[in-house]
């Protein structure tokens, strides 16, 4: 079946760096991408999100490309901090029912 | 004020129990859903309803059972719990349309023993 995936599961960087977190998607119908943050002992939580008629979105500290042609998501997340520190999610929406498929994750750690 | 509340949030039962999850929301949306998340953290569609009626049914075993007694509320009751139930289960909502993100509760980490 159709499913999307991370190419890194754990990522390191130092406190003060960009990170980039990569994302690969197979489902050509996906049409609304959405990054989702989870904290240890919380739920996922919502970061920013891209529609496939855009190929860029920007928020605060955070940006998400988006490259139909070889579909690929990524999110960018400038000058990283200690609360950054978390799993990071890429998920798909499709079908009628507008059903979330999430990625496997991405360990995102800072370090000092 | 919590958006999207799971009760309880620790659960651990023997094996053979019958035992629910509660999921309740304030946002006003039309839409939940719950989610398994493994020890590897991936996180799996179980069920979804919209409007109390199930509009997404996952292969899952039919000793999960949701219910929803209405668009505020979505239940999760699990009959004959086995050890490979164990995970963390996630309710969430969303409204009903194209481009909407999801809201996920805090989870209710559920072990078998």
């Amino acid at each position: 079946g159709e499913s999307v995936g991370l190419h890194l599961p754990t990522l390191s960087v130092q406190e003060g760096d960009n990170s980039i977190i990569n994302c690969a998607y197979s489902n050509s119908a996906s049409d609304y991408f959405i990054w989702y943050k989870q904290e240890s002992g919380k739920g996922p939580q919502f970061i920013i999100d891209i529609r496939s008629n855009m190929d860029k979105r920007q928020g605060q500290r955070v940006t998400v490309l988006l490259n139909k042609t070889v579909k690929h998501l990524s999110l960018q997340i400038a000058a990283t901090q200690p609360g950054d520190s978390a799993v990071y999610f890429c998920a798909e929406v499709t079908g009628s029912a507008r059903q979330l498929t999430f990625g496997s994750g991405t360990q995102l750690t800072v370090l000092p | 004020d919590t958006a999207v509340s799971q009760t309880p949030k620790y659960l651990v039962t023997q094996m053979g129990n019958d035992k629910s999850i509660k999921c309740e929301q304030n946002l006003g949306h039309d839409t939940m859903y719950w989610y398994k998340q493994d020890s590897k953290k991936f996180l799996k569609i179980m069920f979804s309803y919209n409007n109390k009626e199930l509009i997404i049914n996952e292969t899952v075993p039919n000793r999960f059972s949701p219910k929803s007694p209405d668009k505020a509320h979505l239940n999760l009751h699990i009959n004959s719990l086995e050890l490979g139930d164990s995970a963390v289960y996630f309710c969430a909502s969303s409204s009903a349309g194209a481009y909407y993100g999801y809201t996920f509760g805090s989870g209710t980490r559920l072990t078998v023993v």
